[in-house]
């Protein structure tokens, strides 16, 4: 069965820190691009980034949003997939979902999301 | 910043077909694809590549592509589909990803 489970969310003061990690499990991690979309309370979903497979050289990209402040990383020897976020602002409050998929996207999965909470 | 145009809502009854489009300047050049998405859960992908359908995916759901408009369709509405649509796609260089604003589907 493929699961997809997300962590590390909670509740951070503006300009501080917080990771959250994907673990995947039921599927080949490292053929897999992962990406991060999240969704504000009563919003619409937002592209966070993604990072690419290893056999397509593991870049990442992401949207201007967060650009120079989020940084999205892989360990395919544990099948988990990460996204750094500094200097964060109340407006990242959101649920964030990771996804992997394949090329072209015939397989596609996502995890049930964590909550972030940016307030002092 | 690139975007994807979608109705804010749709309304059908049951049994009717539901037709939801997507307008972007970069969809006759990249793939679009269309997400389910059911209140507290996570999306669902239902269509990919304009129009290929993921195994699992009922076959009243349906994608085609036209010119700078994409578009879903539903034949056959039940009341499970009650739900918000995302389309996602590209943009012309195929590096950033972007999701249409959404479109409320309710079945009357």
């Amino acid at each position: 069965e493929v699961q997809l489970v997300e962590s590390g969310g909670g509740l951070v003061q503006p300009g501080r820190s917080l990771r959250l990690s994907c673990t995947a499990s039921g599927f080949t991690f490292g053929d897999y691009a992962m990406s991060w979309v999240r969704q504000a309370p009563g919003k619409g979903l937002e592209w966070v980034g993604f990072i690419r497979s290893k056999a397509y050289g593991g870049t990442t990209e992401y949207a201007a949003s967060v650009k120079g402040r989020f940084t999205i990383s892989r360990d395919d020897s544990k099948s988990i997939a990460y996204l750094q976020m500094n200097s964060l602002k109340t407006e990242d409050t959101a649920v964030y979902y990771c996804s992997g998929y394949d090329t072209g996207k015939s397989a596609d999965y996502w995890g049930q999301g964590t909550l972030v909470t940016v307030s002092s | 910043s690139y975007e994807l145009t979608q109705p804010p809502s749709v309304s059908v009854s049951p049994g009717q077909t539901a037709r939801i489009t997507c307008s972007g300047d970069a969809l006759p050049k990249q793939y679009a694809y269309w997400y389910q998405q059911k209140p507290g859960q996570a999306p669902v992908l239902v269509i990919y590549k304009d129009s290929e359908r993921p195994s699992g995916i009922p076959e009243r759901f349906s994608g085609s592509s036209s010119g700078t408009t994409v578009t879903l369709t539903i034949s056959g509405v039940q009341a499970e589909d009650e739900a918000d649509y995302y389309c996602q796609s590209a943009d012309s260089s195929g590096t950033y990803e972007v999701f249409g604003g959404g479109t409320k589907l309710t079945v009357l």
